[in-house]
């Protein structure tokens, strides 16, 4: 299984409400990673989490939460979010250095993102 | 902490060679990736490069020189579906570079 899943696909919400984006992966691997993305802009990270510890916080507003509640899963919580913060959020994963068998690369794996619409 | 820079556009002719360039500055380096991103879907992966030299798959091919901070992507016998942005990134912390928008025109 070389899949990262992100749910939901698509999601349009109100600057007052809560919500949640979701990802799982099932490859074993213990580095997991949040990206926005603007149109015509790259990925730009916004954190990241190695053995389900925050190891970068990109200075991201606090109206985004990550949570790692284990392995597999990585949450991004919503809350009180802006106009502007709509975008596509996409979520990977890859192996840390120290867990990469002979030929590993170390890449990431993407999902194939969560559509953020904010009203 | 490390700064990526490649061509924020390029345009080629279906059938022709295209090379897009990265140049990094980067405080450890344990090898670059390239990515492939077609409009509206997620990065895929293309090729890593940790020695210098040229990694060749198929069409595509990946250059390094780590005394120089710099490597390419070399496409060759280009076709429409090669239209897409290509992302550098040093591995590590696996920020992106601007990423090069190639447009591939018949």
């Amino acid at each position: 299984d070389t899949e990262v899943t992100q749910t939901p696909k698509h999601l349009v919400m109100g600057m007052t409400n809560k919500k949640s984006l979701k990802c799982e992966q099932h490859m074993g691997h213990r580095a997991m990673y949040w990206y926005k993305q603007k149109a015509k802009k790259p990925p730009e990270l916004m954190f990241v989490y190695s053995y389900e510890k925050l190891s970068i916080n990109e200075s991201v507003p606090s109206r985004f939460s990550p949570e790692c509640p284990n392995s597999s899963l990585l949450n991004l919580h919503l809350h009180a979010l802006q106009p502007e913060d709509s975008a596509l959020y996409l979520c990977a994963s890859s192996q840390v250095r120290d867990r990469e068998q002979v030929g590993d690369t170390g890449e990431l794996f993407f999902g194939e993102g969560s559509r953020l619409t904010v009203l | 902490g490390q700064n990526i820079d490649q061509p924020t556009e390029m345009t080629a002719t279906e059938g022709a060679i295209v090379q897009i360039n990265c140049t990094y500055q980067t405080s450890g380096f344990n090898g670059l990736f390239w990515y492939q991103q077609h409009a509206g879907e997620a990065p895929t992966f293309l090729s890593y490069n940790v020695l210098d030299g040229l990694e060749e798959k198929g069409r595509f091919s990946s250059f390094l020189s780590r005394s120089k901070g710099y490597s390419y992507l070399l496409l060759k016998e280009l076709q429409m579906k090669d239209s897409a942005s290509y992302l550098c990134a040093v591995k590590g912390d696996m920020r992106f570079g601007a990423g090069t928008r190639l447009t591939v025109k018949p």
